[in-house]
């Protein structure tokens, strides 16, 4: 199984409202990550954990939380998000993250999010 | 910051030409990865370049890893409709850190 899934693949919420993105892998990756991407724009880091610790947050805004529950599952917790806040949110996932032969990430397809 | 440019921002070509895209940082990096992404898709892993001077061919796609290791580019040759999409490079400066990606060269390709 080489793949990442991520659910729901579309959402729309409201700026008042909370839910959560969902990450999933089972290609033995200790390393996952969440990434924020605009439309024509490259993928932006947001957060990455490595063996369910968060190592690196990309100085995101604290109504976006991550959260690692195992080393196969990563969720995104949304609240009070604003319209800007628009965009494709990717979840990869890496045998490590360091080493020459762990850096290879791969992506899940995407959840595109709509905040009104 | 590390400063890594993607050039061209978009290319448009006829099929069966060759396409090029350039990707250069300020600084040497300690590797680079480059990836695809289809209109409406999600990014596909392509390759891993590590050494200095390293050149590696896929098919049509052939990549290389400057002397430097600074700037890295791939080509394409005689591109098909198939190869339409956006090629990011995304570098790394050190063994350990996130990869930053570039800005990405949108290609597209007209039969």
């Amino acid at each position: 199984d080489t793949e990442v899934t991520q659910t729901p693949k579309h959402l729309v919420m409201g700026m008042t409202n909370k839910k959560s993105l969902k990450c999933e892998q089972h290609m033995g990756h200790r390393a996952m990550y969440w990434y924020k991407q605009k439309a024509k724009k490259p993928p932006e880091l947001m957060f990455v954990y490595s063996y369910e610790k968060l190592s690196i947050n990309e100085s995101v805004p604290s109504r976006f939380s991550p959260e690692c529950p195992n080393s196969s599952l990563l969720n995104l917790h949304l609240h009070a998000l604003q319209p800007e806040d628009s965009a494709l949110y990717l979840c990869a996932s890496s045998l490590g993250t360091s080493g020459a032969s762990s850096g290879t990430q791969y992506f899940g397809p995407g959840t595109r999010l709509l905040v009104l | 910051g590390q400063q890594v440019m993607q050039i061209p921002q978009y290319q448009h070509v006829q099929e069966g030409e060759d396409f090029t895209t350039y990707c250069n940082s300020s600084t040497t990096l300690s590797n680079i990865q480059w990836y695809k992404q289809r209109p409406g898709g999600h990014p596909v892993f392509l390759i891993q370049l590590v050494k200095s001077g390293e050149v590696k061919k896929q098919k049509r796609l052939t990549f290389q890893f400057g002397e430097a290791k600074k700037n890295s580019s791939l080509h394409i040759t005689a591109t098909q409709t198939t190869d339409v999409g956006t090629y990011f490079c995304a570098p790394r400066r050190q063994a350990g850190t996130a990869l930053i990606f570039g800005k990405g060269t949108t290609l597209s390709v007209s039969s």
